[in-house]
């Protein structure tokens, strides 16, 4: 079965520094990859997917991604970091023909101002 | 649009007590999730559906937990009878992809089970 590490289970960014979120995965093919967040007391959204093609993807409030097969990671990134991201991040791992989606712990992001 | 809507979004009930929770997703989504959120074992997919048909369950921890999905705008996770080792927040989500692959799921706001 496919399964998602997130090395990081806390990270402290001051607010307009850069952020990397890091996400490795285990699967044997090319799997489905996503980034969700979660804001205390929500439900978890959707910042980006991976499904094939261009391996640096764009998602919603200014965070992108980067698949790296060679390193079976897939990295979240923001150039900037606003107050209102602090949240609970969370790498996805899906595979094709399955709706069994793998989470990962998550990294909890706390922004300095 | 209406997202998925998950009820109750608190309950607090005694040991031994039924709970049943409730989940309506999105409309025209085919699979349906539900997942539970602890601290010690994060988020933990539960059991899902695939037009209304329970696909893998495996993940239920025991027989005290059972879903159902009567129709397509409705789900239901009942515990019976519920233990301290339930409390989590549980969660519902709902997904457009129909059969086969993994499609981005759609989440509710959870309904957060305090077992006494």
């Amino acid at each position: 079965a496919q399964s998602v590490t997130q090395p990081d289970i806390h990270i402290t960014v001051s607010e307009g520094a850069s952020l990397e979120l890091r996400c490795n995965y285990s699967y044997g093919a090319t799997p489905y990859l996503f980034w969700y967040v979660q804001s205390p007391g929500q439900g978890l959204q959707l910042l980006l997917k991976y499904f094939s093609g261009d391996t640096l993807v764009q998602g919603i409030k200014g965070f992108e991604a980067e698949f790296k097969r060679s390193q079976s990671s897939f990295n979240l990134r923001k150039p900037s970091v606003h107050w209102s991201d602090a949240a609970e991040y969370f790498c996805a791992v899906g595979i094709i023909n399955n709706n069994d989606m793998r989470f990962g712990a998550g990294t909890r992001l706390t922004v300095k101002p | 649009d209406a997202g998925v809507i998950q009820s109750p979004r608190h309950e607090v009930t005694e040991m031994g007590q039924e709970v049943t929770l409730r989940c309506k997703p999105i409309s025209g989504h085919n699979s349906l999730f539900w997942y539970r959120q602890t601290m010690m074992r994060g988020l933990e997919l539960l059991i899902y559906f695939n037009n209304n048909v329970p696909i893998d369950d495996s993940g239920m921890p025991e027989d005290r937990f059972s879903a159902k999905m009567p129709n397509a705008s409705f789900s239901t996770l009942k515990i019976q009878p519920s233990e301290p080792r339930d409390s989590a927040v549980y969660f519902c989500a709902s997904s457009p992809r129909q059969g086969g692959g993994t499609g981005e799921l759609f989440f509710g706001e959870g309904s957060r089970l305090t077992v006494l």
